[in-house]
């Protein structure tokens, strides 16, 4: 059982290139998030899925596109990459556990953009 | 909004208890409490619904006071392993998605 893994863990692209994060998950989790962490400002909510064919938008999603094609896999999409989107990018999955939706994160993905 | 986590920063030695707080200007559905190390992911610890309190693993235990729409994080004779920074996460309800707060670094000395 490996929870929730991330591709890559690092990546360095030059302004303007595009590329592609793969967040997968192994618990059959119904939920998936896309956030940004960026020192000081905590993590903030790029996209979400509530289930297989749907996405939604966060709090920061210009720049991003997303899709979740397979329940278990939600994709990170840069069409147009900016020095602006240099930061630690974790995604998470999560259930109803009866109390509230409990978040589990993969390890992170660090991407620098020059 | 994002919740407003006091104080900022914390340094304690090994034994000592320390109270992390998270408030919001919102009223709240629930408030999640995550750790996390150096370059790690961060960990879950705890739901709070309102009205609720709750004692996690560890020493760890946490409170919510509606009326303050305010989440208390209690640490108790505090291990050099709670070292990290402390994040409160906010739902409204929903599945859609945590509002974090900037933050609490707790740094915990022999």
């Amino acid at each position: 059982n490996a929870g929730v893994t991330q591709t890559p863990k690092f990546r360095v692209l030059k302004t303007g290139q595009s590329m592609t994060l793969l967040c997968a998950q192994d618990m059959n989790h119904e939920y998936m998030y896309w956030y940004r962490q960026d020192p000081g400002m905590g993590l903030r909510l790029i996209h979400y899925s509530v289930g297989e064919g749907t996405t939604a938008k966060g709090e920061v999603p210009d720049g991003y596109n997303v899709s979740r094609l397979k329940k278990q896999n939600f994709l990170l999409g840069l069409e147009s990459a900016a020095p602006s989107q240099t930061s630690v990018y974790f995604c998470a999955s999560s259930y109803f556990s009866g109390r509230g939706y409990e978040q589990y994160f993969g390890p992170g993905t660090r991407l620098t953009v020059t | 909004q994002q919740p407003v986590q006091s104080p900022q920063a914390v340094i304690l030695r090994e034994g000592e208890d320390a109270v992390i707080n998270c408030s919001s200007s919102k009223a709240l559905y629930s408030v999640h409490w995550y750790r996390q190390k150096h370059g790690e992911a961060p960990v879950f610890l705890m739901i709070l619904l309102k009205g609720g309190e709750q004692k996690g693993h560890e020493k760890i235990s946490a409170s919510f006071n509606e009326k303050k729409q305010q989440s208390s994080l209690y640490l108790t004779a505090s291990q050099l392993s709670y070292s990290g920074t402390y994040f409160c996460g906010t739902e409204w309800g929903g599945a859609d998605g945590l509002t974090f707060g900037k933050g609490t670094h707790l740094i915990i000395q022999p």
